[in-house]
């Protein structure tokens, strides 16, 4: 019963370097979310895709662009890596955008840029 | 506009003792409110939920939460504290209505003293 599968786990990048991280969900949800979580801040909304075909902007989405590739797979890209980027990203589920609707978090991809 | 304070962001408590966590949040619309748990290395999992009806709601592993509506607050509490309930506990909110997404507090740490 896997739920949310994030990949990597850890990475390290130089500053100015490009990745994606990948996350896919088995639970048939509609709606995938990108989060970051810094110490003290909680986490905050990168990127939320409400359905196959769309993505919208959260709070705090410079430095990053997602794909909703099919209903299973939301990825995130950065494509030039900076340090204020390392962090912990958590991607997360949920049947729809209505607000009663919890949210299913992966284990998260924990990012160093030096 | 959302909120949540999480008043504390450490918390420890002994052994077989009542735990309390704190939480207010402000809201221009009824809101859903959530508690999440989060315990190292992994993503977050639901504790419990408020949406409607019933303000005390019970959740995983011997929690409960009271929604107050007349001091928007949704505290955790636990009646006796074991070691396993040592983690970082999140608490979030949401609205019944409007385009605001999940708003998560910045977490309080609950360390168990043996």
């Amino acid at each position: 019963n896997a739920g949310v599968t994030q990949t990597p786990k850890f990475q390290v990048l130089k500053t100015g370097q490009s990745m994606t991280l990948q996350c896919a969900q088995d639970m048939n949800h509609n709606s995938m979310y990108w989060y970051r979580q810094d110490p003290g801040m909680g986490l905050r909304l990168i990127y939320y895709s409400a359905s196959e075909g769309t993505t919208d902007k959260g709070e705090v989405p410079n430095g990053y662009n997602v794909s909703r590739l099919n209903k299973r797979e939301f990825s995130l890209r950065l494509e030039s890596a900076a340090p204020s980027q390392t962090s912990v990203y958590f991607c997360a589920s949920s049947e729809g955008l209505q607000g009663y609707q919890p949210q299913h978090f992966g284990d998260g991809t924990r990012l160093s840029i030096l | 506009a959302q909120s949540v304070t999480q008043l504390g962001s450490h918390v420890s408590v002994s052994e077989g003792a009542l735990v309390l966590l704190r939480c207010n949040y402000s809201s221009s619309v009824p809101p859903y409110l959530f508690w999440y748990v989060q315990y190292p290395n992994q993503g977050l999992q639901l504790l419990l939920k408020y949406t409607t009806g019933a303000t005390l709601v019970k959740g995983i592993n011997g929690f409960e939460a009271e929604f107050k509506k007349s001091e928007t607050s949704f505290h955790l509490t636990k009646p006796s504290a074991h070691m396993s309930d040592a983690a970082e506990y999140f608490c979030a909110v949401s609205a019944q209505f409007g385009n605001e997404k999940l708003t998560f507090g910045t977490g309080t740490r609950l360390t168990i003293i043996p």
